[in-house]
């Protein structure tokens, strides 16, 4: 079946802009998280959702990134006025739900490169 | 909070041989799980294999197998008959058990080259 997709695989883009960066989870998944990866580090957790519901908001780094989550499926990060060290791999994960039995299936990821 | 270590950015293994990859971990919760992920140049993190704290047995997966030591707080994975195909960025990530702290914590990973 179709696992976790991403878009845009790429990004490139002017400092101060805004970006939108797609998730789309495996059907039937109830949790869905977002993580960052730059480069040399670890993954950095974000947010996570169950359902459209986001309990934790306290990983994003600062008021300019959010995310919501709708119709219980797609997710949308938004990084509004980017600056250069948001360039990182954003990396978005769905499960069935929460619980940490199960496994959380990995997107591709989108590369976001702010100039 | 918890931290996860990996200290070593770069390992190297010839094909067929046998390679273990370090993971230190801080946590003060006596229930938790650890994993390892790969994540190959495709940038898609795959799980490796996964280890509950309350289990005392190590966990394999084919040429995949851990040295889960709690009281040392370390989590090894060992590779073995190591192929081209397992090169690949290593990460070890822990995860609470509480509820509200679902997140994976992972460590700054371990890049794993095969020489053929």
């Amino acid at each position: 079946g179709a696992g976790v997709s991403q878009s845009p695989s790429n990004k490139v883009t002017e400092k101060g802009k805004d970006v939108e960066l797609r998730c789309d989870p495996i059907s039937g998944h109830t949790a869905l998280y977002w993580y960052r990866q730059s480069l040399g580090q670890g993954l950095e957790f974000l947010i996570y959702f169950q359902g459209n519901s986001a309990p934790d908001k306290s990983g994003l780094p600062s008021d300019r990134f959010s995310a919501e989550r709708t119709g219980g499926s797609v997710s949308t990060l938004t990084i509004q006025r980017t600056q250069q060290e948001d360039s990182a791999v954003y990396l978005c994960a769905s499960s069935l739900a929460l619980q940490v039995i199960y496994e959380q299936y990995f997107g591709p990821g989108t590369r976001l490169t702010v100039t | 909070a918890q931290t996860v270590t990996q200290s070593q950015p770069e390992m190297s293994v010839q094909e067929a041989e046998t390679v273990t990859l370090s993971c230190t971990y801080d946590t003060s919760e006596s229930d938790y799980y650890l994993f390892w992920y790969k994540q190959p140049p495709s940038r898609q993190m795959i799980l490796v294999i996964r280890q509950e704290a309350y289990k005392q047995q190590n966990a394999t997966e084919n040429r995949f197998s851990v040295n889960f030591q709690k009281a040392a707080k370390s989590f090894s994975l060992k590779i073995s008959d190591s192929q081209l195909g397992d090169a690949a960025m290593y990460f070890c990530a822990y995860r609470s058990l509480d509820f509200g702290n679902e997140k994976l914590t992972f460590g700054t990973g371990t890049r794993l080259t095969i020489i053929p």
